[in-house]
């Protein structure tokens, strides 16, 4: 089965610039995540789709930030404007079910650096 | 509320020794999901375990074993014999069944084995 797969694996820019990541979960995977994690911290959520509709982004800059699962499989976060502080990884993670009970695949992430 | 808290930010061991990473984590569901994963250096993260909120025992899996107690919220994970290669950031992770299922993740725990 193949993983996640995410891309650019780096990607540098300088402020105010914009900032576009891919992900493809697994096939069959209906629910699909994206986090940020910013160094020595945790993954904190940003957006969940299950499908092609969002079910959670109350943690999404949407001044800035916004993505999309176009036809419920591969999806897009984008940065506009970026701000240093939007330096961090970038994690798409997918799952059979939007519940935990089938747990989560992670993507190996895009490391962003806003200069 | 939910929130996971992983006490220790940084732990060092020579190598063999036994070290337990604490995990305490707070929810008012009562059906949920605690996972561990690993972060090494490059970056991914790598599934350790999954557990439901109803089963409360105990689990070993060669050099690594779990300890959930409901009755004090804890999720500890123990690695016996320690290895250099077990060097990384350790993550504890919250999913609520009844919450779209993301993940709510610990600080970490940056763990060094040393020869």
């Amino acid at each position: 089965e193949a993983g996640v797969a995410q891309s650019p694996r780096y990607k540098i820019i300088e402020k105010r610039q914009s900032v576009a990541f891919w992900c493809n979960p697994i096939s069959g995977h209906a629910t699909l995540y994206w986090y940020q994690q910013i160094l020595g911290q945790g993954p904190k959520l940003l957006i969940q789709f299950q499908n092609n509709g969002v079910v959670d982004d109350s943690q999404l800059p949407k001044d800035r930030f916004s993505a999309e699962r176009l036809k419920g499989v591969d999806s897009t976060l984008k940065i506009q404007p970026a701000k240093l502080e939007d330096s961090a990884v970038y994690l798409c993670a997918s799952s059979f079910s939007g519940t935990g009970h089938y747990g989560y695949t992670f993507g190996s992430g895009t490391r962003l650096t806003v200069v | 509320a939910q929130k996971v808290t992983q006490a220790q930010t940084e732990i060092s061991v020579v190598e063999k020794e036994d070290v337990t990473l604490d995990c305490v984590y707070e929810t008012r569901d009562t059906t949920y999901y605690l996972f561990w994963y690993k972060q090494p250096p490059s970056g991914e993260l790598v599934f350790l375990i999954r557990r439901n909120s109803f089963d409360e025992q105990n689990e070993i899996s060669g050099r690594y074993s779990w300890n959930f107690q409901k009755s004090t919220s804890s999720f500890n994970f123990t690695i016996t014999a320690s290895q250099v290669v077990d060097s990384a950031v350790y993550f504890c992770a919250l999913s609520n069944y009844n919450q779209g299922g993301k993940l709510i993740f610990g600080q970490g725990t940056e763990l060094s084995v040393k020869p």
